[in-house]
C-alpha cells in the first residue's frame, strides 16, 4: 500500500498569514496516460465529515475559496493557504486515489 | 442533492458483529462505486474498502487491518450500502462514514454524517 506522510503534525498560522503543508507519497502516484497526479485534499472541522478541498493534487473543489491552492507532482505535494481566515481552523488530510487500496496521510491540524 | 445516511453503529462486545447500512438518494447507485471510511475517536481517516458498481463488475477491495472480517455489498434495487462486521476488535471503535465519489467525468465527492460503532466488554 502507499503511506501518505504529511508534515507537519500540527501548524499555527497568525490570522492573514499563510499556511502551508507537506504530503509525501511512498511511490508516485502519478499517471502517465492521463498525466494527472491522483491525489486530494480534505479539510475537517470537528463533528463533520471531511469535505473536499482539491482534486488531481491542484484543481479547486467548486465553491471553495481560492485562498486554498495545491502544488505538487509524483511523490511531493503541497497544499497551500494563502491567508488564514479563522474559519480555516481544522485538520487538513491528503489522500491518494492512485492505486486500488486508497490511503490518506496522518493528517495535520491548523490552529490559529 | 445527493444523500447518504448511515445506521446500524453502536455497541459491541469484542467478537461480536455489526451489520451498518448506508441510504442513498439523489444518484444513479447503480452506477456508482462505493466506498467505507473510517475514524477512530481523536484519530485520522482510514480508508476501509470499496464496491464498484455491477456493471463494473463488482468487486470488492479492503484496507489490510480489516481484510477477511469486513464485507461490503450492496443492494441496488434498495439504493443501499452495507459493511458486515464480523470478529470485531477494540480497534475498530470508530465512526464510519459512507462516502461517493466518481472521477469522471466530472469530479464528485459526497459523504454521510457518520455511524459510531463501539466495540467494548
Amino acid at each position: 500500500d502507499i503511506v501518505m506522510i504529511q508534515s507537519p503534525d500540527s501548524l499555527a498560522v497568525s490570522l492573514g498569514e499563510r499556511a502551508t503543508i507537506n504530503c509525501k507519497s511512498t511511490q508516485s502516484v502519478f499517471y502517465n496516460t492521463d498525466n494527472k497526479n491522483y491525489l486530494a485534499w480534505y479539510q475537517q472541522k470537528p463533528g463533520q465529515p471531511p469535505k473536499l478541498l482539491l482534486y488531481w493534487a491542484s484543481t479547486r473543489e467548486s465553491g471553495v475559496p481560492d485562498r486554498f491552492s495545491g502544488s505538487g507532482s509524483g511523490t511531493d505535494f503541497t497544499l497551500t493557504i494563502s491567508s488564514l481566515q479563522a474559519e480555516d481552523v481544522a485538520v487538513y488530510y491528503c489522500q491518494q486515489y492512485y492505486t486500488t487500496q486508497w490511503t490518506f496521510g496522518q493528517g495535520t491540524k491548523l490552529e490559529i | 442533492e445527493v444523500q447518504l445516511v448511515e445506521s446500524g453503529g453502536g455497541l459491541v462486545k469484542p467478537g461480536g458483529s455489526l451489520r451498518l447500512s448506508c441510504a442513498a438518494s439523489g444518484l444513479t447507485f447503480s452506477h456508482a462505486w462505493m466506498i467505507w471510511v473510517r475514524q477512530a475517536p481523536g484519530k485520522g481517516l482510514e480508508w476501509v474498502g470499496r464496491i464498484k458498481s455491477d456493471t463494473d463488475g463488482g468487486t470488492t477491495d479492503y484496507a489490510a487491518p480489516v481484510r477477511g472480517r469486513f464485507t461490503i455489498s450492496r443492494d441496488d434495487s434498495k439504493n443501499t450500502l452495507y459493511l458486515q462486521m464480523n470478529s470485531l476488535k477494540t480497534e475498530d471503535t470508530a465512526v464510519y462514514y459512507c462516502h461517493f465519489t466518481s472521477h469522471a467525468p466530472v469530479f464528485i465527492d459526497y459523504w454521510g454524517q457518520g455511524a459510531l460503532v463501539t466495540v467494548s466488554s
